[in-house]
């Protein structure tokens, strides 16, 4: 039984370069949460998908980063034109249903991002 | 803006003693509160929670307390084991939904054989 998955691990890309975060939730999880955690800070909520659908983005930095969560496979973070401030562990996390208390969240290992 | 504190980054304790770490916030909308374990390069996973309806849950070795005037919360791990070794963070959750959660800044503990 998979967890939440996430890939790349780590991925380093020089300023200026795309970088594409991918998450695949849990079996039958239709429910997608993506964080960000900053060198010596806690986790940071960015943005909430269902599937199609971007239910709350309001952790998004405007400008550069994008999320989808399409009908078919994983869902995508994505960060235009990388600033060595985009430097982070991205967490993925999904749930059944809309989670009404973090327990029912599942957390991915994290993929790491460093730019050079 | 940090809704919510740890405000000791580490902290250590013998095998077999009591842990106690704290938390800190100051959103009085908060109703729900977690502490999650995390691993070096592993997500954080769930332990235990907490509705503001209380001020105590209890689970094996692990008792969260939530005081509510005082908007504090602290994690008490007894007896404390090597295998809890970790950074343990602290979340909680608005009324109004909780998709966002908001993490504390995390403390490392570390459990000295």
């Amino acid at each position: 039984n998979a967890g939440v998955m996430q890939n790349p691990r780590h991925l380093v890309r020089r300023r200026g370069q795309e970088a594409r975060l991918r998450c695949s939730p849990m079996k039958g999880h239709s429910h997608v949460y993506w964080y960000r955690q900053l060198p010596e800070e806690g986790l940071k909520f960015m943005v909430y998908l269902q599937k199609e659908n971007i239910i709350d983005e309001s952790g998004m930095p405007k400008e550069r980063f994008s999320a989808e969560f399409p009908k078919e496979g994983p869902s995508i973070l994505r960060i235009q034109q990388v600033v060595r401030g985009d430097s982070a562990a991205y967490f993925c996390a999904s749930s059944l249903r809309q989670s009404r208390s973090g327990n029912t969240i599942y957390f991915g290992e994290g993929s790491w991002l460093t730019v050079v | 803006d940090q809704q919510v504190k740890q405000n000791s980054p580490s902290l250590s304790v013998q095998e077999g003693r009591i842990s106690i770490l704290n938390c800190d916030y100051t959103n009085s909308m908060f109703d729900y509160f977690l502490w999650y374990k995390k691993y070096p390069a592993e997500g954080p996973t769930f332990l235990i929670s907490i509705s503001s309806i209380k001020d105590k849950n209890e689970d094996g070795r692990f008792t969260v307390f939530l005081n509510k005037s005082a908007k504090h919360l602290s994690l008490h791990i007894v007896p404390s084991q090597p295998g809890d070794s970790a950074v343990y963070f602290c979340a909680a959750t608005l009324k109004t939904g909780a998709n966002n959660l908001f993490f504390g800044t995390g403390t490392r503990l570390t459990v000295i054989p």
